[in-house]
């Protein structure tokens, strides 16, 4: 089946670590996103790709990183940098025509 | 940058009609897309408006005034599951993929 896969569901780190989050999908899609979620907010844009071995800041990219070395991955590692990174992370894909962007189900990180 | 703005909460009672607005300031506009998100889910499409109009799906309606910078999305004879948040989202210029969304809106139908 196609779509789009995020894991792990729930992971938990230290303060201090890098963690990475994996995000890949089989819908043969270009772009590529990573949004962040905290309690009742909406989603906020981290990075972004539109090809392989490019992306784009989004508007808070801070304490992040992104690589995109293959079309079906876009992991994101978020870094000891970011100072508050207990959230909810949502992917999301599209293809290269403005229609709609499909998410995968997200993980939920907390760093104790 | 972008700037999408929506109400935070709406309650409305089942059976009835609620109508959830979102105006959007942005640097070139190619699309705007309603999603709706139950509480620790990812959020799922209802609609997409590129035109001026209104686009009907079932139960789920959405305008667009681009002039206006302005779209809603009309939901008809709610009903309990229809008890989520739901997301405006604005596609920038043509050959930007950025993809932003708007802080999203609460909605509690009551019996």
């Amino acid at each position: 089946d196609g779509g789009i896969t995020q894991s792990p569901k729930y992971l938990f780190r230290k303060e201090g670590q890098n963690v990475t989050l994996s995000c890949e999908q089989n819908l043969n899609h270009d772009a590529m996103y990573w949004y962040r979620q905290d309690p009742g907010q909406g989603l906020r844009l981290i990075y972004y790709s539109q090809i392989v071995n490019d992306f784009q800041k989004g508007d808070i990219a801070e304490g992040y990183s992104v690589s995109r070395e293959k079309k079906e991955s876009f992991p994101l590692t978020v870094t000891s940098a970011q100072k508050n990174p207990t959230a909810f992370y949502l992917c999301a894909s599209s293809p290269d025509s403005p229609i709609e962007a499909f998410f995968g189900q997200g993980t939920r990180l907390t760093v104790v | 940058g972008q700037n999408i703005d929506q109400p935070t909460e709406m309650t409305a009672t089942e059976g009835a009609i609620v109508q959830i607005n979102c105006t959007y300031q942005t640097s070139g506009f190619n699309g705007l897309f309603w999603y709706q998100q139950h509480a620790g889910e990812a959020p799922t499409f209802l609609s997409y408006n590129v035109l001026d109009g209104l686009e009907e799906k079932g139960r789920f309606s959405s305008f667009l005034s681009r002039s206006k910078g302005y779209s809603y999305l009309l939901l008809k004879e709610l009903q309990m599951k229809d008890s989520a948040s739901y997301l405006c989202a604005v596609r920038g210029r043509t050959n930007d993929y950025k993809l932003s969304f708007g802080a999203g809106t609460t909605v509690t139908v009551r019996a």
